[in-house]
């Protein structure tokens, strides 16, 4: 057990429909990592957030948006959603925010579009 | 953009040696990364290697970083049955992080 938390751990919804994936970091991380995992695009990274604010930006569609809040939970708000969403989603934490931090990732959450 | 190649698959038998492989396109990437994914379970990270580095042990892992090549190298020793598992080779570049697809390693008793 990484002390990561996501909820939910499987998600099915229907094509352009808008879902909330959330994250609960280990105590004390103040970064936030959201990461897509699929079949035909591997794995993605996302966004980051630490302590607040964002940090990174990878591969997010203008679909998707995060966020973290003063508790340092993280959500990850996916919109009009389509088949091709249909992935992992992890959600790691690190204690700092520098590339080279050593990141604890989440169980997944498995959302499938229909 | 930056592209992390690695071969897909790698069988070995326990207790030989496992390299897994990895390249990847933009010199100015500052961190390299090996994580490993056992089924139904998020990634792990076994460690990493910073671009100015040459080599980095760490029990029975080494990673061997080529920066003239862009080749990053993880070995494992002694490798078991429970080494079985993805490892992704990543690389960090421009406030993003950019994976490899993964091999798949088989250990056979």
């Amino acid at each position: 057990d990484s002390g990561v938390t996501q909820t939910p751990k499987h998600l099915i919804t229907a094509t352009g429909q808008r879902v909330t994936l959330r994250c609960s970091p280990r105590s004390g991380d103040l970064s936030v990592y959201w990461y897509q995992q699929s079949l035909d695009q591997g794995l993605q990274f996302l966004i980051q957030y630490y302590n607040g604010e964002e940090r990174a930006k990878g591969n997010i569609l203008e679909r998707f948006s995060a966020q973290q809040f003063p508790d340092l939970h993280s959500e990850l708000n996916l919109s009009s959603l389509e088949l091709g969403d249909s992935a992992l989603y992890f959600c790691a934490s690190s204690p700092g925010g520098r590339e080279g931090s050593e990141q604890y990732f989440g169980p997944g959450t498995r959302l499938t579009v229909t | 953009g930056e592209d992390v190649e690695q071969s897909l698959f790698l069988s070995v038998r326990e207790g030989d040696s496992s390299v897994i492989n990895c390249t990847y396109t933009d010199s100015s990437s500052t961190y390299l990364y090996w994580y490993k994914q056992e089924p139904g379970a998020g990634l792990q990270l076994l460690t990493y290697i910073f671009s100015n580095m040459d080599m980095k042990q760490d029990q029975r892992l080494t990673v061997l970083l080529n920066k003239k090549d862009k080749h990053l190298s993880l070995r494992i020793a002694d490798t078991q049955t429970g080494d079985s598992a993805i490892y992704f080779c990543a690389a960090y570049y421009g406030q993003n992080f950019v994976f490899g697809p993964g091999t798949r390693l088989s250990v056979l008793p």
